[in-house]
């Protein structure tokens, strides 16, 4: 069965703080990772991938893998109003993804 | 610039009828991919395409039905036998598994 799982939230972190998303999956042959933003109403947009264990750093975007744990996260520092949205988590199965059911993100002012 | 796009943006259904949602791009990737988003849930897999007139069921196929005839269209059908067909209907394309998806703007479908 192939499954991602994140905690769906609302996750709420008051602006200028980190926010951290996390994501487990279920097949340890996953090699790509991904995570999309997601506004409300809107399609998603890739904003980070990582495909080898460790820290992934893209402005104020880290991404983090432990295959060993089966394990990948996301972190927002210096988290704005404008962050707020829902975060998905992709994993590779083969040929395709599977998504996670994202975690809903709020940033307050 | 390059793209997806999907027409209509919404879309209302009445019982019992067939319809076609659209998909264009203009990547040049070879693969494509229709997914179905309900409220609060994540993304399904409904059909995946790799190359030209050949394509894939996924996880949620039954009521539904695509056609790959040209490299830059992957069309969706939602036929009178998907029973709960009310959702945010997302077509992606990409260059191969090891890539990120590139979506298009979705369309919402209502049954009335």
């Amino acid at each position: 069965q192939k499954e991602v799982e994140q905690n769906s939230g609302p996750l709420s972190v008051p602006e200028g703080a980190i926010a951290s998303l996390n994501c487990t999956y279920s097949d340890r042959g996953s090699q790509s990772f991904f995570w999309y933003r997601q506004y409300s109403g809107k399609s998603p947009e890739l904003i980070m991938f990582i495909y080898s264990n460790g820290d992934k750093e893209d402005g104020r975007f880290t991404a983090q893998l432990n295959k060993a744990s089966q394990y990948v996260s996301l972190l927002i520092r210096d988290s704005q109003p404008s962050d707020s949205a829902t975060y998905l988590c992709a994993v590779n199965y083969g040929q395709n993804f599977v998504f996670g059911p994202g975690t809903r993100l709020s940033v307050l002012p | 610039d390059g793209g997806i796009t999907q027409s209509p943006k919404y879309l209302f259904r009445k019982e019992g009828q067939n319809v076609t949602l659209s998909c264009e791009q203009n990547l040049n990737h070879d693969a494509m991919y229709w997914y179905r988003q309900d409220p609060g849930q994540g993304l399904r897999l409904i059909y995946y395409s790799q190359i030209v007139n050949d394509f894939q069921k996924g996880d949620i196929a039954e009521g539904y039905s695509v056609s790959r005839e040209k490299k830059e269209s992957f069309p969706l059908t939602v036929t009178s036998a998907q029973k709960n067909p009310t959702a945010f209907y997302l077509c992606a394309s990409n260059e191969d598994g090891d890539y990120g998806y590139t979506f298009g703007s979705g369309t919402r479908l209502t049954v009335v």
